[in-house]
């Protein structure tokens, strides 16, 4: 199964922007990588996804390097709502499935 | 709301006993996912469906577990002669086959087992 590595956790403060890392050296060309995140007690939420080119939407931005080995989501300005678990996903092309890391766990600090 | 829904959204069941879940996809949604959860793990993978039809399923679901789609609409999780190390958050996610592979699945919150 495709692998991603991210860290354990990080911090921020609320109305700053957070920039969560996820590493992804074994990606192959048709490899889709996606962001979801779950909140204390709920299911996982989809945040956003790309191929090749740096995508944004309402919620995140997502920047994928150039040889797409790594990715950052960009919480442009955290506020409480964001502190969740954030899950960096290979979407392998053979199969439908999510594999999920243990993910990073962002706090937001008032 | 049209979102994905689960019930019942808790459940305590004394070890040995059977217990089934219902998750009712988002209506035009062809694919329809379970995955388990326990705490201070991603979610894990089970099995999925496309519309009636069980096309994958995971090396962790043993005998005891079934999962069912009838009618290509909800779905069920069975559970038999549950034990301790079922305990766990079982969820439900639905999709759209249409969107390929830029498919994005939309989970449901959850139903939390816990076996005594």
């Amino acid at each position: 199964d495709a692998k991603t590595t991210q860290p354990n956790s990080m911090e921020s403060n609320e109305e700053e922007p957070v920039h969560l890392p996820c590493n992804h050296s074994t990606i192959s060309g048709t490899d889709y990588i996606h962001w979801y995140r779950q909140l204390p007690s709920q299911g996982p939420e989809y945040v956003i996804h790309g191929l090749t080119s740096n995508v944004n939407n309402r919620m995140a931005s997502l920047a994928i390097a150039e040889d797409r080995k790594s990715s950052t989501l960009i919480l442009h300005r955290a506020t409480l709502r964001d502190a969740a678990v954030y899950y960096c996903i290979l979407r392998v092309g053979a199969t439908n499935k999510l594999i999920f890391g243990t993910g990073t766990l962002l706090a937001v600090q008032p | 709301d049209t979102g994905v829904s689960q019930n019942p959204r808790h459940k305590i069941t004394k070890r040995g006993q059977n217990v089934t879940f219902r998750c009712d996809p988002i209506s035009e949604h062809n694919r329809l996912y379970w995955y388990r959860q326990t705490l201070g793990q991603g979610p894990e993978f089970l099995t999925y469906f496309q519309n009636e039809a069980q096309l994958e399923k995971s090396r962790l679901l043993s005998d005891r577990f079934s999962a069912e789609r009838p009618k290509g609409s909800f779905s069920t999780l069975e559970i038999q002669r549950t034990e301790q190390g079922d305990s766990a958050m079982y969820l439900c996610a639905s999709s759209s086959a249409w969107t390929g592979l830029s498919e994005t699945q939309y989970f449901g919150p959850g139903t939390r087992l816990l076996v005594l």
